[in-house]
């Protein structure tokens, strides 16, 4: 199975201010043929079920706001919330869909 | 808008097995995969099993295999996770969740979740 994994475990950041999470796969989840990274990234508010926020590393769903971006190929890469809001709260975890089974990360916890 | 509504959970003794469902509503059902996920109390996410959208092909966790079995009635937009043999490390929420296509193995809805809990 991939492992992955992400850090930190959580972070503060100021209202306003840039959020950066990282994610690594234990292997490349690069399809070299479609030139596509097989990684998603989820929100997950307290009491809520995850939510999907980008996939293919750095394609943002429709309805998510810009301020939250994805970047990265291979085995590293990196959400970033360009400007924390208070309802940016939450938990975000990075996927695989490169193999099966799908994997998560354990999650980063953002808080103001 | 895509609603995906899970019952079925509840509390069992180890052992002992239950069926959760997932109904489904407003998009085309037999296009696409669906998934169960879970999440252990305070703890991470955790694919479980997918089901095709014709119901031909199914894929498990090896967490699960030989116990779980992932079913579908696509005359009326049901997503079954029939689960026997249960152990106090299945007690968790378990999320239905619609695959992006066929076995794309990433999931753009999820329901709310029902909560499995495996205790004497």
């Amino acid at each position: 199975d991939i492992v992955m994994t992400q850090s930190p475990d959580s972070l503060a950041v100021s209202l306003g201010a840039r959020a950066t999470i990282n994610c690594k796969s234990s292997q490349s989840v690069l399809y070299m043929s479609k030139n596509q990274n097989y990684l998603a990234w989820y929100q997950q508010k307290s009491g809520q079920p995850p939510k999907l926020l980008i996939s293919w590393a750095s394609t943002r769903e429709s309805g998510v706001p810009d301020r939250f971006s994805g970047s990265g190929s291979g085995t590293d890469f990196t959400l970033t919330i360009s400007s924390l809001q208070a309802e940016d709260v939450a938990v975000y975890y990075c996927q695989q869909y490169y193999n099966t089974p799908p994997t998560f990360g354990p999650g980063t916890k953002v808080d103001i | 808008e895509v609603e995906l509504l899970e019952s079925g959970g509840g509390l069992v003794q180890p052992g002992g097995s239950l069926r959760l469902s997932c109904a489904a509503s407003d998009f085309s059902f037999t296009n696409y995969a669906m998934s169960w996920v879970r999440q252990a109390p305070g703890k991470g996410l955790e694919w479980v099993a997918a089901i095709s959208g014709s119901g031909g092909k199914a894929y498990y966790a090896d967490s699960v295999k030989g116990r779980f079995t992932i079913s579908r009635d696509n005359s009326n937009y049901t997503v079954y996770l029939q689960m026997n043999s249960l152990r106090a490390e299945d007690t968790a929420v378990y999320y239905c969740a619609k695959d992006r296509g066929y076995f794309d193995y990433f999931f753009d809805f999820w329901g709310q979740g029902t909560l499995v809990t495996v205790s004497s």
